[in-house]
């Protein structure tokens, strides 16, 4: 059954320093789309992608957060200089369609900011 | 406001028995349904989904419901088993646009054998 595939499963960086998460979408999948949770909370939307560019995000979504789809098959989320409340475990996620149809994630990437 | 809400944050069922998990729901215009669940450590899983056109669906044991007139939503699992030991989140969805999933705080199913 396909999956949406990331990498690195869990990361520990220093404050301020610069992290790229990386995901593999499903491949017939159109729409991609990072969430985080902070541990023991819900699940939060972070930004939405569709056709090479942001369809959607949320007041997460600083400038301190990028989306890039460098290829054909992966899609990263790069936070530019971490800080300690970005500790969270990072989903992506994609879809065939967009809005109203099934989003389908990945296993997560935990960041630990010290 | 939360748009997604959850009335019980932990449930404990005897394995065998039939768990039943609650969801409300704030925003009229959502049209799309979804049920997670999430194990320890790892990413949501779907289970089931529904549209506003329908009020109930089922599923391999489980059932999903939904209740408009009350923005209500809930998730059937039928004959608990020990795996079915998760956090179970209700995300919902607005069917058009570019309407992020908005999930609800999760319910944490124990299963006793």
């Amino acid at each position: 059954e396909p999956e949406v595939t990331q990498t690195p499963s869990h990361q520990v960086t220093q404050m301020g320093q610069e992290v790229i998460l990386r995901c593999v979408p499903i491949s017939n999948h159109l729409y991609f789309y990072w969430y985080r949770q902070i541990l023991g909370q819900k699940v939060e939307f972070l930004v939405s992608f569709y056709n090479n560019e942001i369809s959607e995000k949320s007041e997460i979504f600083d400038d301190q957060f990028s989306v890039e789809r460098p290829d054909g098959s992966n899609f990263t989320l790069k936070i530019r200089s971490t800080k300690l409340e970005d500790s969270a475990m990072y989903f992506c996620a994609s879809s065939k369609q967009g809005a109203g149809n099934t989003i389908y994630f990945g296993e997560g990437s935990w960041l630990t900011v010290v | 406001g939360e748009s997604v809400g959850l009335h019980l944050p932990t449930l404990s069922v005897q394995e065998g028995d039939n768990s039943i998990i609650n969801c409300a729901y704030s925003n009229s215009a959502s049209d799309y349904f979804i049920w997670y669940k999430q194990e320890s450590g790892k990413g949501p899983q779907f289970i089931i989904d529904i549209r506003s056109n329908m009020d109930k669906r089922q599923g391999q044991r489980v059932t999903v419901l939904l209740n408009k007139t009350v923005k209500h939503l809930s998730l059937q699992i039928a004959a608990t088993q020990p795996g079915d030991s998760a956090v179970y989140f209700c995300a919902e969805n607005i069917d058009s646009g570019n309407t992020p999933l908005v999930f609800g705080k999760g319910t944490r199913l124990s299963v006793i054998a």
